[in-house]
C-alpha cells in the first residue's frame, strides 16, 4: 500500500520555465519534508513543514517554495529552474520532527526526477 | 562542523559473503543514527536506527548496526549478502539541536557479484 506518494515520477522543464511537483501521504504525520538529492550525492533537505509551520533551511534558494494545503499534500514548486536544478527530488513525512520520540522516522517517497532541458 | 562520513564510495562483495559498510560521525554529542538503504531509481526506506540503549541495534533484511561512541562509528553489517542486497546505502544522523538537523552521509554504493 502507497503511503507517501510522489507525481509525477519524472519530469520535464524547461529553463526558466515553473514547474510544481507534488507530494501525498495517506500516513496522517504532521511533518512533510523536502530533498533534493543530485547525482551520487547524498539527499540534502530543502524545508519541512510541521502542521502549518514552514520551515525553511538557511541555505535553500529562493528559486523554491512549498505549500501544504493540508495534511494530505505538500507540493514543490521551483519558480525557475536553473540546468543545476536537475536532481531527484525525495518528499517523507514523519508523525513528528526526528528526534522527539523514539518511533520517530521518515518515511520517504519515491521521488520524482527532475530534467531540465 | 558537524558531519557524517562514509569512507567507501563504492563496495563490491561475493553473494553470500559478509559485508560492513563504515559510517562516522563527527559530533560532540551522541547523535540519533540511522541507515538507509535507496534501491535505483526509488526512495529511501529505512532499515535500523539508535536512539539509545543496547549500541547493537537490528534492522530489517537481516542488517544490523553497532554504535561504538568511542570510534564515533556506527557501522552496518550483514553476515550474507544476497544479490538483492546491491543498492546504495545512507547513513544519517540527527543532531537534535535544533530545527531539524538531519544530514546524510554521501553514501556507498554496494555491488553484489555472484
Amino acid at each position: 500500500d502507497a503511503m507517501v506518494i510522489q507525481n509525477p515520477r519524472y519530469q520535464v522543464t524547461q529553463f526558466g520555465k515553473p514547474v510544481t511537483l507534488s507530494c501525498s501521504q495517506t500516513l496522517n504525520h504532521n511533518v512533510m519534508y523536502w530533498y533534493q538529492q543530485k547525482s551520487s550525492q547524498a539527499p540534502k533537505l530543502l524545508f519541512h513543514y510541521y502542521d502549518k509551520d514552514f520551515n525553511n533551511e538557511a541555505d535553500t534558494p529562493d528559486n523554491f517554495q512549498s505549500r501544504r494545503p493540508n495534511t494530505s499534500f505538500c507540493f514543490l514548486d521551483i519558480r525557475s529552474p536553473g540546468l543545476g536544478d536537475a536532481a531527484m527530488y525525495l518528499c517523507a513525512t514523519s508523525p513528528r520532527p526526528v528526534g522527539r520520540g523514539r518511533s520517530d522516522t521518515q518515511y520517504f517517497g519515491p521521488g520524482t526526477r527532475l530534467t531540465v532541458l | 562542523a558537524q558531519s557524517v562520513t562514509q569512507p567507501d564510495i563504492h563496495i563490491t562483495v561475493s553473494e553470500g559473503a559478509s559485508l560492513e559498510l563504515r559510517c562516522n560521525y563527527s559530533y560532540g554529542a551522541t547523535p540519533y543514527l540511522f541507515w538507509y538503504v535507496q534501491s535505483p531509481g526509488q526512495g529511501l526506506q529505512l532499515l535500523l536506527k539508535y536512539f539509545s540503549g543496547d549500541t547493537l541495534v537490528q534492522g530489517i533484511k537481516g542488517f544490523e548496526a553497532e554504535f561504538k561512541r568511542s570510534q564515533s562509528s556506527f557501522n552496518l553489517r550483514k553476515p550474507s549478502v544476497h544479490w538483492s542486497d546491491a543498492a546504495e546505502y545512507f547513513c544519517a544522523v540527527f543532531l537534535g539541536v535544533t530545527g531539524n538537523q538531519f544530514y546524510f552521509g554521501t553514501g556507498t554504493s554496494l555491488t553484489v557479484i555472484p
